[in-house]
């Protein structure tokens, strides 16, 4: 069936650093593929997006692209910062009008 | 714009007792309702999603249950809490059709089962 893999962690960095989650991806046919973050109590918000294979989605810095060769959907960011501190969930959407498949969320905790 | 609101935010039950979640969302209509459970270190699994008023379809058997009265109102039920349902629960919503079927999700509610 449809499924998400995403790296554990927690990841650790220090302010600045340059960040990547990997997320990888099992379905059928073309799903759409999003980032949520969760800050600390908090629920889930949406980051970005991408719906079709090398769309680039993008937002406060994060970016991530559609890779359907690779099955991939890996999360970047240039320069972290501690405010970036979060759980980062990767999703797919099979379908229209079904449910979203989550991955298990990585913890990234940033220092300064 | 569209606005979902969950509630109560946090609370504290005895096994055994009943429980009752509401969510509504303003703004839009016939939307996708769903319910996701948080349990630590299991990521976000899915309860409940409904596409309409009294369509719910059920993703895990449990002694949770869901309802929708209203096309904007979704309710997770228990007659008897386990302490197995103890957890963050999210209600969220996606329109029907479009958007990419992006979900959008309540602040969330606190349960823990004592």
């Amino acid at each position: 069936g449809d499924s998400v893999t995403q790296m554990e962690g927690p990841v650790t960095l220090s302010e600045e650093a340059f960040l990547t989650i990997n997320c990888t991806y099992t379905a059928t046919g073309y799903p759409s593929l999003f980032w949520y973050v969760q800050y600390p109590g908090e629920g889930l918000q949406l980051l970005l997006k991408a719906t079709k294979a090398d769309d680039k989605g993008s937002n406060k810095g994060f970016e991530a692209t559609y890779r359907k060769e690779t099955t991939s959907f890996h999360l970047e960011k240039g320069s972290v910062q501690v405010s970036d501190s979060a759980v980062y969930f990767c999703a797919l959407s099979p379908r229209a009008g079904t449910a979203l498949i989550f991955g298990k969320g990585t913890t990234l905790s940033v220092s300064s | 714009s569209q606005t979902i609101h969950q509630w109560p935010a946090t609370l504290v039950q005895p096994v055994g007792s009943p429980l009752s979640l509401e969510c509504t969302v303003e703004g839009t209509s016939n939307p996708n309702l769903y319910w996701y459970r948080q349990a630590a270190g299991r990521g976000l699994q899915l309860l409940f999603y409904s596409v309409g008023i009294g369509q719910i379809s059920s993703e895990v058997p449990q002694n949770l249950s869901a309802s929708r009265p209203q096309d904007r109102q979704f309710i997770l039920s228990s007659k008897k809490l386990l302490l197995s349902d103890s957890g963050f629960y999210l209600c969220a919503w996606s329109a029907d059709r479009g958007s990419g079927n992006t979900i959008y999700f309540g602040e969330g509610s606190w349960l823990t089962v004592v």
